[in-house]
């Protein structure tokens, strides 16, 4: 089984649709849980990141983590095209590299 | 705040040649910075770990003679690619942990592209 396991996609939504991506993992010690947002040709941008089983909000996103299923879950409302970009789930633990999913690509189609 | 630059942005070489890379925490101190390559489409992968004033830890598979890491300062760590092949070409990207961070979290940089002609 894999560590991280997202699913790549790609995704296409149209404008305004709720988005849902998804990860899954199997390394019980991770504390900390995180998105990217990474645009081509660029560096990934921290989203959101939280540490606890709960959902966390900010602005259009949720982030949502589930330990005792080991799942995590981004969720984008009223999605813009300016949302088009690849999504990385991402999981830490302390002292050590963070280990990555391969990313979704989602496009918003306007 | 958490701005990490990169330069350069995008470089051309002759096969053959040695290239850096900087990479600068603009507003922070990284005693950790990590380097990845990342292949159209595909996911980062993390060539090495670089801590300021010691050796970097480079992963399985990487050669640590042909990308060498140095981190000198608490807010710059670059990567010379020896050598280079047009293999080597590649989109490198930097990141830093800031040393105040309270969840491990990690703030990249924009990017290399490197092309070996």
């Amino acid at each position: 089984q894999k560590e991280v396991e997202q699913d790549p996609g790609p995704l296409s939504v149209p404008e305004g649709a709720i988005v849902s991506l998804n990860c899954t993992y199997s390394n019980s010690a991770f504390q900390y849980f995180m998105w990217y947002r990474q645009y081509s040709r660029k560096g990934p941008e921290l989203l959101m990141y939280t540490y606890s089983s709960g959902n966390k909000e900010d602005g259009r996103f949720t982030a949502q983590v589930d330990k005792s299923s080991k799942y995590i879950s981004l969720f984008i409302r009223d999605s813009q095209p300016s949302d088009s970009a690849t999504y990385l789930c991402a999981f830490g633990q302390a002292g050590t590299a963070l280990i990555f999913g391969k990313g979704t690509t989602l496009s918003v189609s306007s | 705040g958490a701005v990490v630059s990169q330069h350069p942005s995008r470089v051309i070489c002759k096969s053959g040649t040695s290239v850096k890379i900087e990479c600068r925490s603009l507003d922070f101190q990284a005693t950790t910075m990590f380097w990845y390559r990342q292949f159209p489409k595909q996911s980062l992968m993390l060539m090495a770990t670089s801590n300021e004033g010691s050796k970097a830890t480079y992963e399985q598979g990487v050669e640590k003679d042909k990308f060498l890491i140095n981190h000198a300062s608490l807010t710059l760590s670059t990567l010379t690619v020896t050598s280079a092949h047009p293999e080597d070409s590649s989109f490198y990207i930097c990141s830093a942990r800031d040393n105040r961070a309270r969840y491990n979290e990690q703030f990249f940089g924009p990017g290399t592209r490197l092309t070996v002609l």
